[in-house]
């Protein structure tokens, strides 16, 4: 099974519609990430929380929610989508190991429409 | 603030031959490391080579090196014999150690092709 999960694969949504993105993980990080991958682009930042209780904003968080419902997920909300956010969306996980830089995971990504 | 510049959009290699990637980044933390990751056109990130800012070699994969330049603040990547499956565009990114977000700097990507 695969270690970073990400619901749905994906999705295509009308302008104005709420969605919901899902990532569920079971390598037992406590930090993850929300990232946005638009055509051409490398990944911008979205939100990411280091545990239940902390939650922050990335570079692009505008339009976006989350929530950390547990340890291992970790959602990402569109209120009210707009076309300019079709992209794909990536869920990371990672943690923080002495004296050294860390791996990310992600997950298999969602690749999102709005119309 | 941190940035990650790839300045090939597209490379051509041929098969069983090696190619250079290109990457420099800007940082004023004084620690930090450089991945690169690999995303085929299904459009899954794979990690590939990790290299720390105080590493005293360049790291290597199987048949991915890292070309590490501190001084020049370039972290190019190096793919040796490659293989049709290369085929893919490949990302540098960077992150602080230490930081207090931890997360991933990308840059644009290069998209390598390889020619049989």
């Amino acid at each position: 099974d695969a270690d970073v999960t990400q619901t749905p694969r994906n999705r295509i949504t009308k302008t104005g519609k709420r969605i919901m993105l899902e990532c569920s993980q079971t390598k037992g990080h406590d930090r993850m990430y929300w990232y946005r991958q638009d055509p051409g682009l490398g990944l911008q930042l979205i939100y990411y929380s280091f545990d239940v209780k902390d939650i922050n904003k990335g570079e692009i968080s505008d339009g976006y929610s989350v929530s950390r419902q547990a340890q291992a997920k970790f959602s990402l909300s569109l209120e009210s989508a707009i076309p300019n956010q079709t992209a794909l969306y990536f869920c990371a996980t990672s943690e923080l190991t002495t004296g050294s830089a860390y791996e990310q995971y992600f997950g298999p990504g969602t690749r999102l429409t709005v119309t | 603030a941190q940035k990650i510049t790839q300045t090939q959009p597209g490379m051509f290699v041929q098969e069983k031959e090696a190619v250079t990637l290109d990457c420099t980044y800007d940082t004023s933390d004084p620690s930090y490391g450089l991945f690169w990751y690999k995303q085929p056109s299904s459009g899954e990130m794979i990690f590939l080579i990790y290299q720390g800012s105080y590493d005293q070699q360049n790291a290597t994969e199987g048949r991915y090196s890292l070309n590490f330049q501190k001084a020049r603040k370039s972290a190019n990547l190096v793919i040796s014999a490659s293989q049709l499956g290369d085929s893919a565009m490949y990302f540098c990114a960077m992150r602080s150690i230490g930081g207090s977000q931890g997360n991933l700097i990308f840059g644009k990507g290069t998209k390598l092709s390889v020619k049989p």
